[in-house]
């Protein structure tokens, strides 16, 4: 069974930095592209930026209002998705999500909680 | 970035009549092996968001019959039959066809 366990949300200040994890299993983590998905409360999902797999040499791309400021990398030893958030504002207050996906399938987690206040 | 433009539904719905939610994008999703790439999503309240369909038209694992997906290269239909209270939720179009991908803004379907 896929399982994805977002974890690393929580307050912080404008300016401020978080990292986010995402725990997989289930599947063979270095086989798939995954993603960042993050939705702000009551609004549409916003894709962030994607990690390709082991055969595309885990290369990335970006949702160009975040490129810059987010970076995804994956630790393919302990099959874990990371996004590393810097001068975070106000508007990045969401529920981020992980996903697995390939041109058939999306599984995204449950999602961890990030909100950027003062 | 593509722009995807969706629908709003008359809510509520009768349980067992049929919903239509519609998307639109502002370029073709077709893409040169000739698939369209549009995946349609559920999100039930309080939970993450499911894959309904991909390629426009072909149903994601598990998913009810009732659900069907169809559409050109810019305009896409998702048909609901016979609506049952555990459809009610926010549907969202998402194209894959290029980075970036987008989502549309989400349409709610709420059951009578």
């Amino acid at each position: 069974e896929v399982k994805l366990l977002e974890s690393g949300g929580g307050l912080v200040q404008p300016g401020g930095s978080l990292r986010l994890s995402c725990a997989a299993s289930g599947f063979t983590f270095t086989d798939f592209y995954m993603s960042w998905i993050r939705q702000p409360p009551g609004k549409a999902p916003e894709w962030l930026g994607v990690i390709r797999n082991k055969a595309n040499g885990y290369t990335t791309e970006y949702n160009p209002s975040v490129k810059g400021r987010f970076t995804i990398s994956r630790d393919n030893t302990q099959n874990i998705l990371y996004l590393q958030m810097n001068t975070l504002r106000a508007e990045d207050t969401a529920i981020y999500y992980c996903e697995i996906i390939t041109t058939t399938f999306a599984y995204w987690g449950q999602g961890t909680l990030v909100t950027v206040s003062s | 970035d593509i722009v995807m433009t969706q629908g709003v539904l008359p809510n509520p719905v009768p349980s067992g009549e049929s919903a239509s939610i519609t998307c639109r994008s502002s370029k073709s999703l077709v893409y040169k092996d000739g698939k369209t790439y549009l995946n349609w999503f559920l999100q039930r309240p309080g939970q993450s968001p499911q894959l309904l369909t991909y390629w426009m038209s072909t149903r994601a694992s598990g998913v009810s019959d009732r659900f069907s997906g169809s559409g050109s290269g810019t305009y896409f239909t998702l048909k609901i039959s016979r609506v049952r209270a555990e459809d009610a939720g926010v549907y969202y179009c998402q194209q894959v066809r290029e980075y970036p991908l987008t989502f549309g803004s989400g349409t709610k379907l709420e059951i009578k």
